[in-house]
């Protein structure tokens, strides 16, 4: 089936650095990518689409500079998360969907844990 | 912002035991509902895609049902066992072509 390969699964920085976060379709090109990113107790939030070749949509109260996406190619998608601060520390995970199999569901990766100390 | 609400929150049962769970969801602008069951430290694995109002899908022990005219989707796990423990997330879908989660139940079965 669909996967999705998303690294690191837990990253601490420190406060004011870069985090990237990879999401890697391994089976499937996945034209669009979603990011959501979920606060304890809290619904899983869509951040931003992130669309092959194109800029990223992001939804409303989302910074797009300091949330950098990337989607180079039809693959990989990034998030980057620029100049942390504690109040971004959280769980960030991505989704995409394998249009060949579209009754199925998305396809989620496993997630990354941001701590920013 | 869509509201998808998820009921209970929690849930504690014993193996054996048969259980549901409730998600509500707007009844406009309906494209489908989805079912997630996630466990932890694992990938949230789709369980059922859901677009025809009074759907029924059904998985081994695990169902679902659907009514989009009143919004609200069941789930049912016939005969928990301990490895059903997860969080189960339903996700509306509308023509915008973007999900919206509800806050999960998380199942826990014991022995």
């Amino acid at each position: 089936g669909a996967v999705v390969s998303q690294h690191p699964s837990r990253v601490i920085c420190k406060s004011g650095t870069s985090v990237k976060i990879e999401c890697r379709s391994l089976d499937f090109q996945a034209t669009t990518m979603f990011w959501y990113r979920q606060f304890p107790k809290q619904s899983l939030m869509l951040m931003a689409t992130s669309n092959e070749g194109s800029k990223a949509t992001y939804e409303q109260g989302v910074e797009k500079d300091k949330f950098l996406i990337n989607h180079a190619s039809l693959t990989l998608s990034t998030l980057t998360v620029t100049s942390a601060h504690p109040e971004d520390s959280s769980f960030y995970i991505c989704s995409a969907r394998d249009i060949d199999r579209k009754n199925y569901g998305y396809t989620f990766g496993s997630g990354t844990r941001l701590t920013v100390v | 912002i869509l509201n998808v609400e998820q009921s209970p929150q929690s849930l504690h049962v014993q193996e054996g035991d048969s259980t549901n769970f409730t998600c509500s969801f707007p009844s406009s602008n309906f494209y489908a509902l989805h079912w997630y069951r996630w466990e932890t430290a694992k990938s949230p694995e789709a369980l059922f895609v859901m677009t025809l109002n009074g759907d029924e899908k059904k998985k081994g022990r695990i169902s679902a049902t659907l009514n989009t005219k009143e919004g609200y989707s069941y789930l049912y796990i016939k005969g928990s066992q301990p490895e059903d423990s997860a969080t189960y997330l339903c996700a509306f879908l509308s023509g915008y072509s973007t999900l919206t989660f509800g806050k999960g139940t998380m199942l826990l079965v014991s022995p």
